[in-house]
């Protein structure tokens, strides 16, 4: 089965400076990928997937980007944080059928 | 729009209460997922239900689809501590890549 890493697990960064946030995954191949971002433990917004190395979807327009450098590499950027990208940020990957998603245990971004 | 609406959103109980929480789409899904999450870790996969009608028991969990795949149900029996947690339904699209979350229900459960 697949396991699925996030770091770091807690960031705190100043408005204005840059963000890169890493996710891999083990245990599948040419898994699809996609970067979540939850607000106050509710609902999860989607913010990026891909279905394979260099192919990124983006659902909503922000301040962020996504790249896919590798079949199980799934990296968040940004160049400048506002304080509005503050959360919760989840990786997932598919499992067997692409119905069913695994998560990774999250980063926790605090911008001030 | 919410696509998927999930009631309710926050829940206090008694240990040994028993309580229903509900996903309601005016859409037809593939398949729909229910997850649980605990604070400051991901969502955990609790079930796929795939058939209109299908039933899924998980120890004292009971997981319903409906008949025409739109909505599906979590009831929860005899409700303990350790159930405490956000709970989401997500449903899936044919021919697609993506989910689509409900915004979650709070569950606590007080001993």
């Amino acid at each position: 089965s697949q396991t699925i890493h996030q770091w770091p697990a807690t960031l705190v960064q100043p408005v204005g400076s840059p963000l890169s946030l890493e996710c891999t995954v083990e245990g599948t191949s040419n898994p699809n990928l996609y970067w979540y971002r939850q607000a106050a433990g509710r609902g999860l917004q989607l913010l990026f997937y891909s279905v394979g190395i260099g192919q990124i979807s983006s659902e909503v327009p922000q301040n962020l980007s996504a790249s896919r450098p590798q079949d199980r590499q799934f990296i968040l950027s940004s160049k400048k944080l506002l304080l509005s990208d503050s959360g919760f940020y989840l990786c997932a990957c598919n499992g067997v059928s692409t119905d069913t998603q695994y998560f990774g245990p999250g980063t926790r971004l605090t911008v001030l | 729009t919410q696509l998927l609406e999930q009631s309710p959103q926050f829940l206090s109980i008694q240990e040994g209460e028993n309580l229903t929480v509900y996903c309601n789409s005016s859409s037809v899904f593939s398949s729909l997922q229910w997850y649980r999450q605990e604070p400051g870790e991901g969502p955990v996969l609790l079930v796929t239900v795939v058939t209109g009608g299908e039933v899924k028991k998980l120890k004292r969990l009971t997981f319903q689809f409906g008949d025409a795949r739109k909505d599906s149900s979590l009831h929860i029996t005899a409700a303990q501590p350790g159930d405490t947690g956000l709970y989401l339904c997500a449903g899936a699209f044919v021919y697609g890549n993506k989910l689509v979350f409900g915004a979650g229900t709070i569950l606590r459960v007080k001993s």
